[in-house]
């Protein structure tokens, strides 16, 4: 069954630590992998994608097949970086996403 | 221009009521999700629609929730014989076509505020 894993609810760093949020997934297929973030009060927005091996607001996820993981990194963590972040997953057609269930990242001054 | 729009923002209704949903997407997006966000929860994928047709409606709960999209812009979840347990964010995405060729390419989805449903 198509899964997508987020281990932690809640995760508080101090501003300028490292934070890893984790997802596991799994997917019958071959998976499309995606972060989307959710910053207060506004609206949930897509943040970095797998295939685009993009840094976005200075975080990365590697898709890692073998361990089934997407892990978001990020080296020094920002005080406007506390959001609800969610991992989620698509077929290659994209017809249908699931999402995890989020953590939400708390980044102390 | 305007991002997804959807209204109402919050509706309350009573147990084994009707309740209908809207959702204007952006302008030119052919393709227009639908997912259930429950308290604590990440979305739940419900619907996703190309064009006028519900390309998968395999995330609809039961056959209470169905929802139209007639000429391929605006779409309405409908909701029959609400029950508790249908209280949640129901929000809506629109994305712009996939890119052609051999393989669909993603365009990223754009989410609305979401319609907050209680249900009494």
């Amino acid at each position: 069954a198509q899964r997508v894993t987020q281990p932690e609810k809640l995760l508080s760093v101090f501003k300028g630590a490292p934070v890893e949020l984790k997802c596991n997934y799994s997917y019958s297929g071959s998976p499309e992998l995606f972060w989307y973030v959710q910053y207060s009060r506004q609206r949930l927005q897509l943040l970095l994608r797998h295939i685009s091996r993009e840094s976005i607001k200075g975080f990365t996820a590697d898709l890692n097949k073998g361990e089934t993981s997407f892990h978001l990194k990020k080296p020094f963590a920002q005080e406007e970086d506390s959001a609800m972040y969610y991992c989620a997953l698509s077929g290659y057609n994209f017809n249908k996403f699931y999402f995890g269930s989020g953590t939400k990242l708390n980044v102390k001054p | 221009g305007a991002g997804v729009s959807q209204t109402p923002s919050n509706k309350v209704t009573e147990k084994g009521k009707y309740v209908e949903l809207r959702c204007d997407p952006i302008s030119g997006h052919t393709a227009l999700y639908w997912y259930r966000q429950s308290l604590g929860q990440g979305p739940e994928f419900l619907i996703y629609f190309q064009g006028t047709g519900a390309a998968d409606d395999s995330g609809l709960p039961n056959d209470r929730f169905f929802a139209v999209r007639p000429e391929g812009s605006v779409s309405t979840l409908k909701i029959q014989r609400t029950e508790r347990g249908d209280s949640a964010v129901y929000l809506c995405a629109s994305s712009a076509p996939a890119g052609g060729g051999v393989s669909l390419s993603y365009n990223e989805q754009f989410f609305g505020p979401g319609t907050r449903l209680t249900v009494l």
